[in-house]
């Protein structure tokens, strides 16, 4: 039981340059969500999906893409990277027992965008 | 706008000392609020949870508050031992499923 795992750990992209995020968890969670972590900033979210083929906009989400085509994996995408997006990002999951919603969050992606 | 915060950014307490870490927030609406616990090069780890119908909850050694009148959360740490120094995030679930991180607090526990 791996949990949540994100690939790559580090990634150097030039302006302009497009990479996807991948995230994977074998817990069979439903939710799935996408952050990044700023200094000084905590974590906000850029995209999350409440199932398999769903997703929905964060608090900011614009330059990302994202798809869930399988339950247990959440891609991120950036389609042409900006030095904004220069951060570490986060990716967890989480279930709902109806009082609990716990997210297990991955180790996280180092981004440097030059 | 309405954001998640944080009254004091560092703190640091002799080990064995009881530790406090508050958190304001300003959406009435939030109902469910997460205590979570960052080491360095790690991502977030659980710690403890609240709803709104409580004012209280406790945990191994952790025990959260909720003041709803003032908008207050506060996470108390006793025994605090030096395994505790990291960045402690209070998160508020709004609408829907997405949730709102405060700025963080870095808690240093002094041998």
């Amino acid at each position: 039981n791996a949990g949540v795992t994100q690939t790559p750990k580090f990634r150097v992209l030039k302006t302009g340059q497009s990479m996807t995020l991948l995230c994977a968890q074998d817990m069979n969670h439903e939710y799935m969500y996408w952050y990044r972590q700023d200094p000084g900033m905590g974590l906000r979210l850029i995209h999350y999906s409440v199932g398999e083929g769903t997703t929905a906009k964060g608090e900011v989400p614009d330059g990302y893409n994202v798809s869930r085509l399988k339950k247990q994996n959440f891609l991120l995408g950036l389609e042409s990277a900006a030095p904004s997006q220069t951060s570490v990002y986060f990716c967890a999951s989480s279930y709902s027992t109806g009082y609990q919603e716990t997210q297990y969050f991955g180790p996280g992606t180092r981004l440097l965008v030059l | 706008g309405e954001s998640v915060g944080l009254h004091l950014p560092t703190l640091s307490v002799q080990e064995g000392d009881n530790s406090i870490i508050n958190c304001a927030y300003s959406n009435s609406a939030s109902d469910y609020f997460i205590w979570y616990k960052q080491e360095s090069g790690k991502g977030p780890q659980f710690i403890i949870d609240i709803r709104s119908n409580m004012d209280k909850r406790q945990g191994q050694r952790v025990t959260v508050l909720l003041n709803k009148t003032v908008k207050h959360l506060s996470l108390q740490i006793a025994a605090t031992q030096p395994g505790d120094s990291a960045v402690y995030f209070c998160a508020e679930k709004r609408t829907g499923n997405q949730f709102y991180f405060g700025t963080g607090t870095s808690l240093t526990v002094i041998p």
